[in-house]
């Protein structure tokens, strides 16, 4: 067990929708990621927040957004959705202190199907 | 240009015996990090192993060891004495702190498959 919890674990949903998945990081971790993993274009990353702010963007569509809240936990936000949507998304957390390694600590992910 | 190339998509390897999972990196910056993660087929991504660029030692954590070879820019894994439970998807990653992202970059895998 990473720490990291994700909500929902599975979500089936229709094209055009919006869905919101939510991230709860390891204890004392500011730092949130966001990754997508489909199966043509393996682990993307898509956005990066530090103590409530974001601090870099990776391929994130238009359609998506996300945010971290004042007690840490992120959601992420994905609308008006296509079939290309369909993937398992992570989010990852990290110590991101001085002299600390930076690895990531993931959740279990979000598996969407979009319809 | 690919960050980190993984060019296995797929290894076998017998129970027992050991096996290197090939990893390279391109980079210009001078400090940087490489790990390695393990995907099992029900989907968590578990942290293995780091290496980091100013290590001058090849760094290890039980079975799993890196192959660090800085001037060829490969990071590789080995795993010793395999076990049915390392049958799993691996991933190599890489971060670099100097352009100020400390996100991660993956390769595209490699799926190990274990044989009894």
């Amino acid at each position: 067990d990473s720490g990291v919890t994700q909500t929902p674990k599975h979500l089936i949903t229709a094209t055009g929708q919006r869905v919101t998945l939510r991230c709860s990081p390891r204890s004392g971790d500011l730092s949130v990621y966001w990754y997508q993993q489909s199966l043509d274009q393996g682990l993307q990353f898509l956005i990066h927040y530090y103590n409530g702010e974001e601090r870099a963007k990776g391929n994130i569509l238009e359609r998506f957004s996300a945010q971290q809240f004042p007690d840490l936990h992120s959601e992420l936000n994905l609308s008006s959705l296509e079939l290309g949507d369909s993937a398992l998304y992570f989010c990852a957390s990290s110590v991101e202190s001085a002299g600390h390694t930076g690895e990531l600590f993931f959740g279990e992910g979000s598996r969407l199907t979009v319809l | 240009a690919q960050k980190i190339t993984q060019t296995q998509p797929g290894m076998f390897v017998q129970e027992k015996e050991a096996v290197t999972l090939d990893c390279t990196y391109d980079t210009s910056d001078p400090s940087y990090g490489l790990f390695w993660y393990k995907q099992p087929s029900s989907g968590e991504m578990i942290f293995l192993i780091y290496q980091g660029s100013y290590d001058q030692q090849n760094a290890t954590e039980g079975r799993y060891s890196l192959n660090f070879q800085k001037a060829r820019k490969s990071a590789n894994l080995v795993i010793s004495a395999s076990q049915l439970g390392d049958s799993a998807m691996y991933f190599c990653a890489m971060r670099e702190p100097e352009t100020g992202a400390n996100n991660l970059f993956f390769g595209t895998g490699t799926r190990l498959t274990v044989i009894p």
